[in-house]
């Protein structure tokens, strides 16, 4: 069953603005991800923040991590036509059961 | 980081045939291999869990006897789609989990296969 639940489904944005995607869980979790996949493509991985973590930075990429709500967020700053794709959250859950659990994806599409 | 291939990574076949995809964690060791399935649009959804030597776990609702997954070694993991029909069509991702050294724990995922049953 589906983990996460981002929103917004879909997000269109001009090039140069910041995108902010959320994502919400259920059950509790060891860490969260985030990966960007373009069309028909594999998936690529961004960025991991532990459960343990609220914010984490890499270039333009910012993720925060509430615990307590059970939701993430996902911000790229100045973002770039070449930055339209899908982009999941997952959580990772379980010690012997490990488990990676997609959410169900935002689609960016960045307008030069 | 670490690279997983799949083979093919484009398939077309007949209804009632089976396909095999092959999923290679190219420079590292993987104790555990996921397949995903992806329908278009929308997101991945995993259908089983294997660790070499061993049995693979399903997820509920994944048919066993239809997805079989036979992982022989730590670098190879096959997904076998059998008498395959055209709402298997879709796109199967692998992913391998790093057993030890510097990646340990960590996931990795193939390109992904496009399967298209007609």
């Amino acid at each position: 069953s589906q983990q996460g639940e981002e929103d917004p489904q879909a997000l269109s944005i001009q090039e140069g603005e910041n995108a902010t995607m959320n994502c919400s869980y259920k059950t509790s979790i060891n860490n969260l991800q985030w990966y960007r996949q373009n069309s028909g493509r594999g998936l690529v991985h961004l960025i991991l923040i532990r459960s343990n973590e609220r914010e984490k930075h890499s270039g333009r990429l910012r993720v925060t991590l509430d615990t307590s709500k059970k939701s993430s967020s996902l911000l790229i700053t100045a973002s770039r036509a070449a930055d339209t794709a899908s982009y999941f959250c997952a959580t990772e859950s379980g010690g012997s059961n490990y488990k990676l659990t997609f959410g169900k994806g935002t689609l960016l599409t960045v307008n030069p | 980081g670490a690279v997983v291939s799949q083979h093919p990574s484009r398939v077309i076949c007949k209804s009632g045939t089976s396909v095999k995809i092959e999923c290679r964690s190219l420079d590292f060791q993987a104790t555990t291999m996921f397949w995903y399935r992806q329908f278009p649009k929308q997101s991945l959804m995993l259908m089983a869990t294997s660790n070499e030597g061993s049995k693979a776990t399903y997820e509920q609702g994944v048919e066993k006897d239809k997805f079989l997954i036979n992982h022989a070694s730590l670098t190879l993991s096959t997904l076998t789609v059998t008498s395959a029909h055209p709402e298997d069509s879709s796109f199967y991702i692998c992913s391998a989990r790093a057993g030890q050294g510097g990646l340990y724990n960590e996931q990795f995922f193939g390109p992904g296969t496009r399967l298209t049953v007609l």
